[in-house]
C-alpha cells in the first residue's frame, strides 16, 4: 500500500514570492506521482505528474515538482505566485502497474497575499 | 460531454433514506473511481472500476455503500440507510487506464440531515 504525507496544512505567502509545498510518500513498490489543484467549490484539476523520465516535471501554471527518490518526495514549487494561485494542492501517489488507484495526501492550503 | 459529469451538484437526505449520485465519465475512459472528501481532508479512495466491474471495492466503508457501472460508461454510486457521518462531497473521476492521470468531475454535496 502507498500513503501521502504533506507536512503543511497551510501555507500562506506573499504575491511573487516563491512557494515550495512539501509531499512525502511511502510505498514498497515503484511509483506514480501527481500534483493536483482545487480551487473554491470545484473539482480537483491535474497539475502534474511523474511517470518516469526526468525528475523534473513541468505542469500548467508556472508550477513544477521534482522527484526524489532517495528522500521518497516530490515538492511543488513555483517561483513567483499570483493571488489566483490561492487553492488547495494535493499531493497524490500510485503503484506502477495495477489498477493505478491514486491514493490522496491530506492537502495544502496555499493562501496568497497582496 | 468534455468533462466527468456528476449528478446531482447537491443532495440533502434526511437521516435513513436511499440516495444514489450518478457519474458520467469522459467518453472511451475505461478506469473509473469514486472518492469521498470530508472537510479538510484529503479524497478517500471508495471503488474502482476497470470496464463494468468492480476491480476493487475496499475502500467502501460498510455494506450500505454499493456502485454500479453496468454497461462501462455511466456509475451510479448507491448509499442505503444513511447516516450523519455520511455527509460528504462525493468525487468520481475517470482515465483511459493506461495510466496518464485521472480527470474529476465537480462532485456531488451529500448532506444527511
Amino acid at each position: 500500500a502507498q500513503s501521502v504525507t504533506q507536512l503543511d496544512s497551510q501555507v500562506p505567502v506573499f504575491e511573487e514570492a516563491p512557494v515550495e509545498l512539501r509531499c512525502n510518500y511511502s510505498s514498497s513498490v515503484s511509483v506514480y506521482l501527481f500534483w493536483y489543484v482545487q480551487y473554491p467549490n470545484q473539482g480537483l484539476q491535474l497539475l502534474l505528474k511523474y511517470l518516469s523520465g526526468s525528475t523534473l516535471v513541468k505542469g500548467i501554471n508556472g508550477f513544477e515538482a521534482e522527484f526524489n527518490k532517495s528522500q521518497t518526495s516530490f515538492h511543488l514549487r513555483k517561483p513567483s505566485v499570483h493571488i489566483s494561485d490561492t487553492a488547495e494542492y494535493f499531493c497524490a501517489v500510485s503503484a506502477s502497474g495495477g489498477s493505478y488507484i491514486p491514493t490522496f495526501g491530506r492537502g495544502t492550503s496555499l493562501i496568497v497575499h497582496p | 460531454g468534455a468533462g466527468v459529469s456528476q449528478t446531482p451538484s447537491n443532495k440533502v437526505t434526511e437521516k435513513g433514506k436511499y440516495v444514489e449520485l450518478r457519474c458520467d465519465p469522459i467518453s472511451g475512459h475505461t478506469a473509473l473511481y469514486w472518492y469521498r472528501q470530508s472537510l479538510g481532508q484529503g479524497p478517500e479512495f471508495l471503488i474502482y472500476f476497470q470496464g463494468t466491474g468492480a476491480a476493487d471495492d475496499s475502500g467502501l466503508p460498510n455494506d450500505r455503500f454499493f456502485a454500479v457501472r453496468p454497461e462501462g460508461s455511466v456509475s451510479t454510486l448507491k448509499i442505503q440507510r444513511t447516516e450523519r457521518g455520511d455527509s460528504a462531497v462525493y468525487l468520481c473521476a475517470s482515465s483511459t487506464g493506461q495510466y496518464g492521470g485521472a480527470f474529476f468531475g465537480q462532485g456531488t454535496r451529500l448532506t444527511v440531515v
